[in-house]
């Protein structure tokens, strides 16, 4: 059961920006670093976003993170045919002492 | 670089147990813990718990703790991750992440599925 909220869907077509929110609590996003991560079709996630807006080498800047109280977004401009993906936010919970994950959005390239 | 490895997909019996290994490679196996996470088919993210492999503490998440098991063998530069009391609802594929503690999952193993089934 996840306790960061996320749409469950969003779509968009080459070169448009998209934006994915996250919503959280106190004792996570608003207390913790927002990390983002991304699931191509049958693999494993990969970090995309970590420290809230800091992308890890090799990320390319059309990805970018920010947060404010107790939420968090996602943004990819530009956006690609290979960015076609499920996305997750996570945060450490304080409460629960333990990492908690979004419920995912997918992406889609129309 | 690194790299982490998962052993194969299992398949076990309603009760059973099973035990997951997720080798690593490409840096110091005792600098960095582990975090076990899975995914349902379909379903999202859920993270289990987490291991140092320093020194092999753990720190489980609420809803496996008397069910899991996460242990490490600095010798081989290996983590098990072991699920008892298996039911229908454990099917899922089991991913290893390295992680400092409550930091960011950096690298991922290719993920072992595990179903269960009678």
């Amino acid at each position: 059961q996840s306790v960061l909220t996320q749409p469950p869907s969003t779509s968009g077509t080459p070169g448009q920006r998209v934006t994915i929110s996250c919503s959280g609590s106190s004792s996570n996003i608003g207390s913790n670093t927002v990390k983002w991560y991304q699931q191509l079709p049958g693999t494993a996630p990969k970090l995309l976003i970590y420290s809230n807006n800091q992308r890890p080498s090799g990320v390319p800047d059309r990805f970018s993170g920010s947060t404010s109280g107790t939420s968090a977004s996602l943004a990819i401009s530009g956006l690609q045919s290979e960015d076609e993906a499920d996305y997750y936010c996570a945060a450490w919970d304080d409460s629960l002492n333990g990492y908690v994950f979004g419920t995912g959005t997918k992406v889609t390239v129309l | 670089q690194v790299q982490l490895v998962q052993s194969g997909a299992e398949v076990k019996k309603p009760g059973a147990s099973v035990k997951v290994s997720c080798k690593a490679s490409g840096y110091t196996f005792t600098t960095y813990g582990f975090s076990w996470v899975r995914q349902a088919p379909g379903q999202g993210l859920e993270w289990m718990g987490w291991i140092s492999g320093y020194n092999g503490n753990t720190n489980y998440a609420q809803k496996f703790q008397g069910r899991v098991t996460m242990t490490t063998d600095t010798s081989t530069s290996t983590a098990y991750m072991e699920l008892r009391s298996l039911r229908s609802d454990d099917t899922a594929v089991y991913y290893c992440a390295r992680q400092l503690w409550a930091a960011p999952l950096d690298y991922w193993g290719q993920g072992t599925l595990v179903t269960v089934s009678s």
